[in-house]
């Protein structure tokens, strides 16, 4: 099956620095990745869309200027947490659909960022 | 609009117990369910699915069978083992607005001890 390949696993940056997370599809062409957010002992929750060429939708409530997704191949999307501060310390993991007319989604394997 | 309700945790049970984590949804149109499951440390792993009324997930010893009359989804295992300790996770995706984009429900913590 699909492969979503998300780096790094863990992270930690001190406040202030900006981080860039990777998520790359290793055997099939992704148009389409979500990003998501997990606070601690909470579900995900969808923070933006991104389209291959184009500029990412965002969730209500993210901003976008903080969290900037690009998404200029189609294999490879990226979110940037910029100046980033202790309150974005979070799980942030990507996913995107299966490709094969299902509903389902392939994830990454997420990225643990600790601002201090 | 679309949203996704399961049972609160954790839930600690003891090795070959019978565990059920219930789930139920509400959805403008008719959703795809799921369950995947996030063992410590990691990411997602999508655990089973369903597509329809009626039909039923499996995999892993794991059950869920698509309600649409009780609008439930309800994950069942007969006998857990200690390697099933991970947060468990009841999902929808409500197409084609939300091809592959999920709504999910709180996670389930379930604990099992030897």
């Amino acid at each position: 099956g699909a492969v979503v390949s998300q780096h790094p696993s863990r992270v930690i940056c001190k406040s202030g620095t900006s981080v860039k997370i990777e998520c790359r599809s290793l055997d099939f062409q992704a148009t389409t990745m979500f990003w998501y957010r997990q606070f601690p002992k909470k579900s995900l929750m969808l923070m933006a869309t991104s389209n291959e060429g184009s500029k990412a939708t965002y969730e209500q409530g993210v901003e976008k200027d903080k969290f900037l997704i690009n998404h200029a191949s189609l294999t490879l999307s990226t979110l940037t947490v910029t100046s980033a501060h202790p309150e974005d310390s979070s799980f942030y993991i990507c996913s995107t659909p299966s490709g094969t007319g299902g509903t389902e989604a392939f994830f990454g394997q997420g990225t643990r960022l600790t601002v201090v | 609009g679309d949203s996704v309700t399961q049972m609160e945790g954790p839930v600690t049970l003891s090795e070959e117990a019978f565990l059920t984590i219930n789930c139920t949804y509400t959805a403008t149109g008719y959703p795809s369910l799921f369950w995947y499951v996030q063992y410590p440390g990691e990411g997602l792993q999508l655990l089973l699915k369903a597509t329809k009324a009626d039909d039923k997930g499996s995999n892993k010893g794991f059950e869920a069978t698509y309600r649409k009359e009780t609008t439930s989804f309800h994950l069942e295992k007969g006998s857990v083992q200690v390697s099933d300790s991970a947060v468990y996770f009841c999902a929808l995706s409500d197409p084609p607005d939300s091809w592959g984009k999920l709504q999910f429900g709180a996670g389930t913590q379930v604990v099992v001890t030897p």
